[in-house]
């Protein structure tokens, strides 16, 4: 089982909805976790911290769920720009200073 | 501003050829890593520094060098490129544990 996973998608979501995925992790010890989004042939760039008790960030909310060892990001409002993968990252303690990175979940926003 | 930045954006360089790929950062983070990227897959990383604390990952091919003169620069050599070895070249860096991570704009290596 990878440590973290995701659906690879892709998304297919109509300009001005509302989408959502979720990205699960194996390893209980996880401490930290991270939404980051990559365009195509570019690097990665953080889009949020996510947080015990969920955060908002604009349209974007992500949400962690320990028990069920998942993260989630909703995307309110979608717009064309969006269109992106959106990359689960996490951090594990004993790993130290690395994290770990999951495949990848494609979002096409169309009009 | 760019707060890491790779050079060369694009390289270029011939099967068994080396090839030095660069970063440097601006952001005074102890920690700098060194991932390979290929087309649809996640990141993986090669190695990092804390500070001037080398961790290689154990399935980084030997093929894969890395320095770190100072605090700002971290340098990835390739000694003898193969055709596998092309891919998106990413640095990042970061101030520490349960810290997210900078990427740079990355290199895109090709081999000839």
């Amino acid at each position: 089982r990878k440590e973290v996973e995701q659906d690879p998608g892709p998304f297919n979501v109509p300009e001005g909805a509302t989408v959502a995925f979720n990205c699960t992790y194996s390893n209980s010890a996880s401490q930290s976790f991270f939404w980051y989004r990559q365009d195509c042939r570019k690097e990665p760039k953080l889009l949020m911290s996510v947080y015990s008790s969920g955060n908002e960030d604009g349209r974007f909310t992500a949400q962690l769920n320990r028990a069920s060892q998942y993260i989630s990001l909703l995307i309110r409002d979608s717009k064309l720009s969006d269109s992106a993968t959106y990359l689960c990252v996490v951090n594990v303690k004993a790993a130290g200073n690395k994290l770990t990175f999951g495949g990848g979940t494609r979002v096409l926003v169309k009009p | 501003d760019a707060m890491v930045i790779q050079n060369p954006r694009y390289q270029v360089t011939q099967f068994g050829k080396p090839v030095t790929l660069s970063c440097s950062q601006t952001l005074n983070h102890n920690v700098m890593y060194w991932y390979q990227q290929k087309s649809s897959q996640a990141p993986k990383l090669l190695f990092h520094y804390y500070d001037k604390d080398f961790n290689n990952e154990a399935d980084t091919p030997d093929n894969f060098q890395s320095r770190r003169p100072n605090t700002s620069f971290c340098f990835l050599d390739i000694r003898s490129p193969g055709l596998g070895d092309a891919a998106m070249y990413l640095c990042a860096t970061s101030s520490g544990n349960n810290q997210p991570q900078h990427f740079g704009d990355g290199t895109r290596l090709s081999i000839l």
